[in-house]
């Protein structure tokens, strides 16, 4: 049974850092991509960032460029998103995604809220 | 970005009826779409993919159909446990968009 649990949020103010994991198992971690996709409060799903199965390309959506960092440590099957110079509008529960290129997110974790105020 | 248009934004509907969510994009995505479902409180899950292929587990009475930048989710024989927001995404062209979603709720 393919799974996924995230762990790490919680509530950090303005311009701090946070680090969030996700652990997977179930399935081959280093055949797939992985995904980071957030959703606001009472809002809808956005793309967040991307990770290719053997971490040498990541992809980011343009409001997070140089602020966050998508990884991931193929031996323990992990993958993390380090999230720098946060802002309120980051705020929202993360969710990491399995997917395979030009792909749905066929598998999800149950999401992690991060809550960005000071 | 692809830009996805789903409509209606909320929808009421009676149990054994049948229901049908649109979604359209403001580009041919060559049937890179997906639906998910998201009960209250939970992680969305894969319905539907490559416009109308059904991901494993999923109930037959839900099915895709579309093409070009017209794509729609069909739920045949509403049942409760469908009660969820429904949204679509594409995936043909970086970065991956999603519609704005669906809520249905039985009337």
């Amino acid at each position: 049974e393919v799974q996924l649990v995230e762990s790490g949020g919680g509530l950090v103010q303005p311009g701090r850092s946070m680090k969030l994991s996700c652990a997977a198992s179930g399935f081959t971690f280093n055949n797939y991509d992985m995904a980071w996709v957030c959703q606001a409060p009472k809002k809808g799903l956005e793309w967040v960032a991307t990770i290719s199965y053997d971490g040498s390309s990541t992809y980011y959506r343009d409001s997070v460029k140089g602020r966050f960092t998508i990884s991931r440590d193929n031996a323990k099957s992990t993958l993390y998103l380090q999230m720098d110079s946060l802002r309120s509008e980051d705020t929202a529960t993360y969710y990491c995604a399995r997917q395979r290129q030009v792909a749905p997110f066929d598998y999800w974790g149950q999401g992690v809220m991060v809550t960005v105020s000071s | 970005d692809i830009q996805m248009t789903q409509s209606p934004a909320s929808l009421s509907a009676s149990l054994g009826e049948t229901v049908t969510i649109e979604c359209r994009a403001s580009e041919d995505i060559y049937n890179g779409l997906a639906w998910y479902q998201q009960k209250p409180g939970k992680s969305p899950q894969l319905l539907i993919y490559n416009a109308n292929s059904l991901h494993t587990g999923v109930p037959s009475r839900f099915s895709g159909s579309g093409s070009g930048t017209q794509y729609s989710l069909k739920i045949n024989s509403l049942q409760s446990e469908d009660v969820a927001s429904y949204f679509c995404q594409q995936y043909y062209d970086y970065p991956d968009t999603f519609g704005a979603g669906t809520k249905l709720e039985l009337k």
